[in-house]
């Protein structure tokens, strides 16, 4: 069975700061990860994914996330924060078996202030 | 384009009625898939359709729950005699047909939110 685990239910930062958003993942097969996120009163949005090429993935927004094998890990990280970065954040993983169920974590409230 | 539409985007209803929820994927997408949000149990996996296929349920909580895909588009999903605890925003999302070892993205309605009085 596949889990992931977000280690901040919230995170606050001022604006122009980094971000850095944990995610732990537990996986049998070689898994896919994503981050998603979701804004007040919107769907949810797709950031960034990684499906077993560069370790090292680029996104929307200026948000990247690196995944590592070793510590089975894929923070997300952004260099400089802005207010309209101010969401919900979801690490998600799926097997690439089957029909590509997605488990998600429980989220991370990021607040991003002046 | 359009993207995937759900209906109603609110709904209140009493303990005990059966409600519906519809869900309109994006064209061409022949996957549909429903999940629920919900506080203290996050987002969880419903129900599965791909085409015409048989649909995987293995996420509906009890037999309280049902789905249906009409034409291989407009999926709907019923609640029958409703609980508080069923109170949650429910989403659909659709994409293209899964495929072994490569991923095709989820697109996400923007959830109907159910509440139970």
């Amino acid at each position: 069975a596949q889990s992931v685990t977000q280690l901040d239910s919230h995170v606050s930062v001022s604006e122009g700061t980094p971000v850095l958003l944990r995610c732990n993942y537990s996986s049998s097969y070689s898994p896919s990860l994503f981050w998603y996120v979701q804004h007040p009163n919107k769907g949810l949005q797709l950031l960034l994914k990684y499906t077993s090429a560069a370790t090292l993935v680029k996104g929307i927004n200026g948000f990247e996330a690196e995944f590592k094998k070793s510590e089975t890990s894929f923070h997300l990280t952004k260099p400089s924060a802005h207010m309209s970065d101010a969401a919900e954040y979801f690490c998600v993983v799926s097997d690439n078996t089957g029909f590509q169920k997605l488990v998600f974590g429980t989220g991370t409230r990021l607040l991003v202030s002046p | 384009g359009a993207g995937v539409s759900q209906s109603p985007s609110n709904k209140v209803t009493e303990k005990g009625k059966d409600v519906e929820l519809r869900c309109d994927p994006i064209s061409g997408h022949t996957a549909l898939y429903w999940y629920r949000q919900s506080l203290g149990q996050g987002l969880e996996f419903l129900i599965y359709f791909q085409g015409n296929s048989a649909p995987d349920k293995s996420g509906l909580p009890s037999d309280r729950f049902s789905a249906e895909r009409t034409g291989g588009s407009v999926s709907t999903l019923t609640i029958q005699r409703t609980q508080q605890e069923d109170s949650a925003v429910y989403l659909c999302a659709s994409s293209l047909m899964p495929g072994t070892g490569e991923y095709n993205e989820q697109f996400f309605g923007p959830g109907t939110r159910l509440t139970v009085l």
